[in-house]
Order: structure tokens, then sequence, then C-alpha cells
């Protein structure tokens, strides 16, 4: 069965300082992944999604980054945070052109910004 | 572009009250629809969904219908549970202009229930 990780779970980070969360999923190959933020109020926003190794598509604007160095696994990155980044980052994927998007989630990291 | 609008929360219902959360939406196609939903401290995991018009989705004794005269899908259940207890997310796929990789959620309603 497929599984995804993403760690850590928790995080708490200066301003800026860098930020690497990693994603892996097993049991699928060629999934898309995505990468999403909930901030508080805010709801659910699309950060970056991939449909392949070294294809990455950025949904806003910002100082953070993404990279898919391997097919299952996928990167969120920063070279310095801003205070505006702390929210909770979900991770997640779905089968590769499938109709009727399901995405499978993560456990999220709750990322906080001081 | 394409949008989804829900009731705005939080929510709060006694054991064995009715639910409905309004879920509407605006898309250029043809859209899958779904509802998800985040218990405390977990990550998203998928409720529901209907990939046509008059489409009935239904998980768990909660339902929604795809209803596009009034581009609706309002989840529902009859009695809800403490452990309904969660942000539910109403969320759109839309299959136009090949912008199907991704889903559009809305902002999330919290639902309490207490015994």
């Amino acid at each position: 069965s497929q599984t995804i990780h993403q760690w850590p779970a928790t995080l708490v980070q200066p301003v800026g300082s860098p930020l690497s969360l990693e994603c892996t999923v097993e049991g699928t190959s060629n999934p898309n992944l995505y990468w999403y933020r909930q901030a508080a109020g805010r709801g659910l926003q699309l950060l970056f999604y991939s449909v392949g190794i070294g294809q990455i598509s950025s949904e806003v604007p910002q100082n953070l980054s993404a990279s898919r160095p391997q097919d299952r696994q996928f990167i969120l990155s920063s070279k310095k945070l801003l205070l505006s980044d702390s929210g909770f980052y979900l991770c997640a994927w779905s089968v590769t052109r499938s109709v009727g998007e399901k995405l499978f989630f993560g456990s999220g990291t709750q990322l906080s910004v001081l | 572009g394409d949008s989804v609008t829900q009731m705005e929360g939080p929510v709060t219902l006694s054991e064995e009250a009715f639910l409905t959360i309004n879920c509407t939406y605006t898309a250029t196609g043809y859209p899958s629809l779904f509802w998800y939903v985040q218990y405390p401290g977990e990550g998203l995991q998928l409720l529901l969904k209907a990939t046509k018009a008059d489409d009935k989705g239904s998980n768990k004794g909660f339902e929604a219908t795809y209803r596009k005269e009034t581009t609706s899908f309002h989840l529902e259940k009859g009695s809800v549970q403490v452990s309904d207890s969660a942000v539910y997310f109403c969320a759109l796929s839309d299959r136009s202009g090949g912008s199907n990789y991704k889903l559009t959620f809305g902002k999330g309603t919290l639902l309490t229930v207490n015994p």
C-alpha cells in the first residue's frame, strides 16, 4: 500500500534562518506531488506541484522554493524565513493524470517562525 | 479562475444533531468535487467525492450531491457524533485546460460536536 512520510512534525525557526521540509512517498511510482500551506484563518493554499522529477510549478510567488530530486521525494525550502511563512505545511500526492483527482496527504509540519 | 466558497465556521452542534455545511464553487469547466476532513493534529483525508452532475458522494454517514444548476456541493449528515469534530474542506478539481493536476480548496469549516 502507498504511504506518505513528512517531517519534521513541528519546527520553530528564527526569522532569516533557512528551511528544509522533506516529503517522501512509498508504494507508488511517478506520482504528482504537492506542497500546501494552511495558514490560520486562510484555508489551504497550493504552493507548488510537480508532475515529474525536476518539474516544479509554482502557484504563489514567495520566498519559498521546491525541488524534486527523486521520483518520490519532494522538498520545500527557503533561504531566509519570514514571519509570514508560519503555518501548517502539508505534502500530498496523487495518481498521475487521474480523472477525479484524489489527494493523499501527509500528517503535516507545523512551522513557527519567531 | 476556479474558486470554492464554503460556510464560515465554527459550527457547534450537540451529538445526534443534523449537520449541513454549505459549499458553492466557480469553475470554467466540468469539475470533480470533494470533501476532505482534517481531524485534530492530522493531515487531510478524503471523505467523499462526486465526479459529475447529480452524483452523490457518501461515506461514514456523510453525503453530498453535485448540483450543477446551483453550483453547490453541500455536506450533510443526519446525526453527528463527537468523533466527527474536525475541520471540513470542500474542494474542486477542474479538468478544463489541462489543469486536472491540482485541487482548489475552500477555507475550511471547523465543526465541534458536544456530547
